[in-house]
């Protein structure tokens, strides 16, 4: 079955420090990945989202995420965390059907 | 566009009662989910329906859970009767199945439901 795991669930940073977030999945076929973003007391929202083409992808807010088909990853980064950014990011990923399997969550606090 | 609608907001309520969730889709969208998220389990997807039809309700935790989609633009999540262990924020999500830059899911504000 796929699976999507985020191994931080917790990450800690000061402000202007470089942020890469850890997701990786279970399915060998083609895959839909995907970024949400989670910021306190409101619902989800795509930061960015990898359907083909160049593996880089860039989102909104200055995130990245690179596909990593051999390692079955899809990172997030940021080079230049900002307090704003504090939320809870979650990874994602479409493999069959209309189904989004979400991972766990890593929850990112900033220090002002 | 008014994006994913769902109300109540917030609904605090007593064990044993009903609890009545609604949401409306973003019209033309042909998927809905329903998700809870809580601390402990985090974001669970419980039920998801495809051109009004339920695809897969594994998700669901128990009979006392039941979901409809009467049509394209509305769905409810029912909780008879509702327990604390209910208690949780459930987001009702949309997307349009099919085709290039299908499958993004787009989010409700969601329902937080205390069950006291």
């Amino acid at each position: 079955a796929q699976s999507v795991s985020q191994h931080n669930h917790h990450v800690i940073l000061s402000e202007a420090a470089s942020l890469e977030l850890g997701c990786n999945y279970s399915y060998g076929g083609t895959v839909n990945l995907f970024w949400y973003v989670q910021y306190p007391g409101q619902h989800l929202q795509l930061l960015l989202k990898y359907f083909s083409g160049d593996p880089l992808v860039k989102g909104i807010k200055g995130f990245e995420a690179e596909f990593i088909k051999s390692k079955f990853s899809f990172n997030l980064r940021k080079p230049s965390v900002q307090w704003s950014d504090t939320a809870e990011y979650f990874c994602a990923v479409k493999s069959s059907a209309s189904k989004i399997i979400f991972g766990s969550g890593t929850r990112l606090s900033i220090r002002p | 566009d008014a994006g994913v609608i769902q109300s109540p907001r917030h609904e605090v309520t007593e064990m044993g009662q009903e609890v009545t969730l609604r949401c409306k889709p973003i019209s033309g969208h042909n998927s809905l989910f329903w998700y809870r998220q809580t601390m402990m389990r985090g974001l669970e997807l419980l039920i998801y329906f495809n051109n009004n039809v339920p695809i897969d309700d594994s998700g669901m935790p128990e009979d006392r859970f039941s979901a409809k989609m009467p049509n394209a633009s509305f769905s409810t999540l029912k909780i008879q009767p509702s327990e604390p262990r209910d208690s949780a924020v459930y987001f009702c999500a949309s997307t349009l199945s099919g085709g290039q830059g299908a499958y993004e899911q787009f989010f409700g504000p969601g329902t937080r439901l205390t069950v006291l």
